[in-house]
């Protein structure tokens, strides 16, 4: 099993709707939790991070996390095209003290 | 603005040969990371740096991969010798680690992408 687990999509939404990503994680001890957006062929852009349980909104962004069934989400309220791009999920463990990525899930934001 | 930057963008190397990456992280930050990402294995912690030190590299091939930071601007990555199965993107990233969550945020740089033919 894999410690940080995405659906690797690709996840196709229309311009305006609601984008829905999913990690879920194995290690009980995590402690903090983080969104990356990469745009391909660029480097992981840091865009939301999460440490209670709850959700936690920024503009059009809402991270949701949930210990208790070890599940973490991004949402992304009225989808533009340029959200489009590859989201990768990253826990914080509570042992490692370093970051674990998830394979990332692509989003396409269809106009 | 303050960011990450490394140098070379792009390499393109036989085998064999020698490759140094280099990282200038944000000033002030505390915390270097190095990662490789590719296709098949994503984005993968090869080691990283606190106040200079390293703390783990339990990632990185020891044969071939060394990683140092010799000074508070400056963190290296070698490969010798390289190997085509090197060929990846490699990040460094930094951060202002100090024992809170919120110091978590890692900060990535533009990434080398290296090719060993």
């Amino acid at each position: 099993q894999k410690e940080v687990e995405q659906n690797s999509g690709p996840l196709s939404v229309p311009e305006g709707a609601i984008a829905s990503l999913n990690c879920t994680y194995s290690d009980r001890g995590s402690q903090s939790f983080f969104w990356y957006r990469q745009y391909s062929g660029k480097s992981p852009e840091l865009i939301m991070f999460i440490y209670s349980n709850g959700d936690k909104e920024d503009g059009r962004f809402t991270a949701q996390l949930n210990k208790a069934s070890q599940y973490v989400s991004l949402l992304i309220r009225d989808s533009q095209p340029s959200d489009s791009a590859t989201y990768l999920c990253a826990v914080l463990s509570g042992s490692a003290r370093q970051l674990t990525f998830g394979s990332g899930t692509q989003l396409t934001v269809l106009p | 603005d303050a960011r990450v930057t490394q140098t070379p963008r792009h390499k393109v190397t036989e085998m064999g040969q020698e490759v140094t990456m280099r990282c200038q992280p944000i000033l002030g930050h505390n915390t270097v990371f190095w990662y490789r990402q590719t296709m098949m294995q994503g984005l993968e912690l090869l080691a990283y740096f606190r106040n200079r030190a390293p703390l783990d590299d339990s990632g990185m091939p020891k044969d071939r991969f060394s990683a140092e930071m010799p000074d508070a601007t400056l963190a290296t990555l070698k490969i010798q010798p390289s190997e085509p199965r090197d060929s990846a993107v490699y990040f460094c990233a930094s951060g202002d680690l100090r024992g809170l969550q919120s110091a978590y945020e890692q900060y990535f740089g533009p990434g080398t992408r290296l090719t060993v033919t």
